[in-house]
This record gives C-alpha cells, structure tokens and sequence, in this order.
C-alpha cells in the first residue's frame, strides 16, 4: 500500500524558535496533503489543506502565518511552526490523497515546546 | 459545520466478547466514512472504508455498517483480542479524497487478557 512518511517523528524546542515538519508521500504522488493536529485526549483536527504549487487553504482558526505550508512538489509537504510556543506542542500528522479513494496518513509527529 | 460524536468514548472489556462501538454525524451528505485504529503515541491505521452508497464494509473480524440517512455508522470486532486494544477513531469526509477529514474523539479500547 502506499506509504507516506514524515521528519523528525518527535522534536523538542525552545518557546521562540521555529520547526520545519516534512510529509512525504514515498510510492506515489500526491496531489493534496493535509496537516491535522491532535492534542492530548482530542481528535484530530484539520488544520490546512495543501495543493501542489499553490497555497494552502487554511480551517478557520488557524494562522497561516505562524503555521506556514510549503507543497513544492508532487511527494513532499512541509510545514513550518513559527515562533513556537508551549500552547503548540501537539500531536502533527499529514495525510495525502492519491487521487483515488482514501488518504494515506503518515506516523505523526510530537512536538514539544519548552 | 460537520461534527462526528463516539459513544463509548471508552471501554474495557474481557477478551472473547463481541464488541460495537458507535459513530454518529451531523451532516448525512457524506462522501465516505472510515474507521482507523490509533496506537498510543502512533499515527493512524485505516481499518474500513464505506462509500457513502454502501452498507457495510467487511474485513476479518470487522464489520462496519453505514445508515447514511440517519448518520450512523457502527464498528463490530467480533471475538475481542488484547491486540485490538487502542483507540478507534470514525472520520467522515464530504468532497472525497480530496477533501479534509472531520474525525470523532475516539474510543479507547482495552480488552483484557
């Protein structure tokens, strides 16, 4: 099945600083990938859709300027937390869409603002 | 705005038994439904996917059932393992693949030994 895969699985940072999140889709192309966010005991929660060269679509209640989307190509996703801070520090996970029936999710990625 | 609701939101049972864990959705104009299972500190494991034309999904011991028009949809695991202890989450989507998932809180899962 189709895998994707996301760097680093787990980073921990300083209140201030900012961390770049991969999303890659390894054995296919994905048009649209998707950042969703989990905090502890809460669901998953659509934070932005991303479509290959072009902008992201943003849920309302998200800043696109602090959560910056980069979809540069077909099989890579990045997202960008500036300026963290310990409010952030949650579960990311990105999903692609192999423009057939499902999305594929990667493993996650736990962040930890100090 | 689409909001999906789990009941239980957990559960502990002995190994053996007959589960349902139940998933109900505000909005019936669904394009599918889907059933994942999460481990702890884990990203996601799709089980079961219903188009919204269908009834029910088979797969193993799972059994997935779609009443669209009244926005439900409930997970059976027939004869309980340990191994299936962990979070079960219900996502629907309206626009298809290409749309955002909206996903329940989850169950939480455990079967004992």
């Amino acid at each position: 099945g189709a895998v994707v895969s996301q760097h680093p699985s787990w980073v921990i940072c300083k209140s201030g600083t900012s961390v770049k999140i991969e999303c890659r889709s390894l054995d296919f192309q994905a048009t649209t990938m998707f950042w969703y966010r989990q905090f502890p005991k809460q669901s998953l929660m659509l934070m932005a859709t991303s479509n290959e060269g072009s902008k992201a679509t943003y849920e309302q209640g998200v800043e696109k300027d602090k959560f910056l989307i980069n979809h540069a190509s077909l099989t890579l996703s990045t997202l960008t937390v500036t300026s963290a801070h310990p409010e952030d520090s949650s579960f990311y996970i990105c999903s692609a869409w192999d423009s057939q029936e499902t999305q594929y999710f990667g493993p996650g990625t736990r962040l930890l603002v100090l | 705005k689409q909001e999906v609701t789990q009941i239980p939101a957990a559960l502990s049972v002995p190994e053996g038994e007959n589960l349902v864990l139940n998933c109900s959705f505000t909005d019936s104009a669904i394009y599918n439904l889907q059933w994942f299972r999460q481990d702890p500190g884990k990203g996601l494991t799709s089980l079961l996917l219903i188009q919204s034309s269908q009834r029910e999904q088979t797969s193993g011991r799972l059994n997935a059932s779609l009443d669209k028009s009244s926005g439900r949809s409930t997970l059976y695991i027939a004869a309980s393992q340990p191994g299936d202890s962990a979070t079960y989450l219900c996502a629907v989507t309206s626009g298809g693949g290409a749309d955002g998932l909206t996903f329940g809180k989850g169950t939480h899962l455990i079967i004992q030994p």
